[in-house]
């Protein structure tokens, strides 16, 4: 069956540290894939999309690799902050109609 | 630019009674989806509209959700009649589809309690 999972359990770190989220996909090809942030109440807000041809995509102190053999994307806050407390939701896109199938999210917490 | 706009933020209804969500897309937004999110879960979505027609609503429950997008700018989601089930945040967003690719704008969401 199709799935996608990402870490079930809440993340926690220390402010300043990196902070690495796994998102892995089964029986998809997708030509990309998305990480969306979600704070309480409100609805996600898009952060990065990495197409299947790109291995890396940085956006100031985020980062997202693909690895489309593992069928696995990494997403990455290197100097963490409390304010970078949320859900991070992973997105791939199936089919053609672009819909985007949602994993459950990684909650994460971010200690000063 | 203004964003995706929804209403009401919250609702609490009883079971076996009907209520309606709407939503306003970000101006120009051809893509226009309703999701479903049940608390701790990711969004699912229910019906994705482009411009006024309907692009995929295999995971509505049609027996009880109608969507409707006419002239292919807000949109309406209704239940009828609601379920226990239902309580959930109904999310509406929209993108432009620039080269392809479906960033998605999302609203607040609709937080729905059926009791």
């Amino acid at each position: 069956s199709q799935k996608i999972e990402q870490n079930s359990e809440a993340l926690n770190i220390q402010e300043g540290k990196t902070a690495t989220l796994t998102c892995n996909y089964t029986n998809y090809s997708p030509a990309y894939l998305q990480w969306y942030r979600q704070d309480p109440g409100r609805g996600p807000v898009f952060l990065l999309l990495i197409r299947e041809n790109e291995k890396e995509k940085r956006k100031e102190r985020l980062k997202v690799t693909f690895d489309t053999t593992l069928k696995q994307s990494l997403f990455h806050i290197t100097a963490s902050q409390p304010a970078d407390s949320a859900t991070y939701l992973c997105a791939l896109n199936a089919g053609n109609n672009r819909k985007l199938i949602w994993g459950l999210g990684t909650s994460l917490a971010v200690n000063p | 630019e203004a964003g995706v706009a929804q209403s009401p933020r919250y609702k609490i209804i009883e079971k076996r009674q009907s209520v309606a969500f709407w939503c306003n897309p970000i101006s120009g937004h051809a893509t226009l989806y309703w999701y479903q999110q049940i608390l701790g879960q990711g969004p699912k979505l229910l019906i994705q509209f482009q411009n006024n027609g309907v692009v995929d609503d295999s995971q509505l429950p049609k027996d009880r959700f109608s969507a409707e997008r006419l002239k292919g700018v807000d949109s309406t989601l209704k239940i009828q009649p609601a379920k226990l089930e239902d309580s959930a945040v109904y999310l509406c967003a929209s993108s432009l589809e620039r080269d392809g690719y479906n960033e998605q704008f999302f609203g607040p969401g609709t937080r729905l309690t059926v009791l």
